[in-house]
């Protein structure tokens, strides 16, 4: 079946220009996630969405991120006024929400800030 | 606060020879723990998890892993390495009661060696 797609696969915009980066989970997967991955480092918890909890925002690093799951399905995340420091993979990763399932994980989208 | 580590950046293993890839833990209680691969320019792939029960779990691509509480390791092994193997690896663990977020350790690069 479809695995986690996330779009676009590849982003070069402005530093100071606002991005939108799209998740599709798996379908009825009630868990996703949104991490930062710098260099093929390690990676950076964001904001964890399950079922029609509050989500988990802890891991944000600044206001001008966001995130918004609609109809628990698909998910964006918002970057406004970019900065170079934001340039990495953003990788979404979808369960069926109990902790002992493992992630299934999108490619990632490669943000780029020139 | 849970935390996982992996001690070893990279490792390299002749093609043939058995590899270990090191990941030890700190939960509260007992934890729920998982391996992921990371090819290049791709999101992680789920290995093996251990949940309860046999401290050997196998998975996939001949992958196994031992689970040992005393020692709080769950390092990844293979008896004879690919060089298909090549990749990023991620340990993961979280605990079985309370904070239902996933910790990931910061990668280990396996180098298989033709």
């Amino acid at each position: 079946g479809a695995g986690v797609s996330q779009s676009p696969s590849n982003k070069v915009t402005e530093k100071g220009k606002d991005v939108e980066l799209r998740c599709d989970p798996i379908s009825g997967h009630t868990a996703l996630y949104w991490y930062r991955q710098s260099l093929g480092q390690g990676l950076e918890f964001l904001i964890y969405f399950q079922g029609n909890s509050a989500p988990d925002k802890s891991g944000l690093p600044s206001d001008r991120f966001s995130a918004e799951r609609t109809g628990g399905s698909v998910s964006t995340l918002t970057i406004q006024r970019t900065q170079q420091e934001d340039s990495a993979v953003y990788l979404c990763a979808s369960s069926e929400g109990s902790i002992n399932q493992p992630q299934h994980f999108g490619d990632g989208t490669r943000l780029s800030i020139l | 606060a849970q935390s996982v580590a992996q001690p070893e950046d990279q490792v390299n293993v002749a093609e043939g020879n058995p590899l270990t890839v090191k990941c030890t833990y700190s939960v509260s209680g007992n934890p729920y723990l998982f391996w992921y691969v990371q090819y290049p320019n791709r999101g992680l792939q789920f290995l093996l998890k251990y949940i309860t029960g046999d401290n050997l779990v196998k998975g996939s691509y001949g992958f196994e892993a031992e689970f040992n509480k005393s020692q709080t390791s769950f390092h990844l092994k293979k008896p004879s390495a690919l060089v298909s193997d090549s990749a990023l690896y991620f340990c993961a663990v979280t605990p079985q009661i309370g904070d239902d977020k996933i910790i990931f350790g910061k990668g280990t690069r396996l180098h298989i060696l033709p």
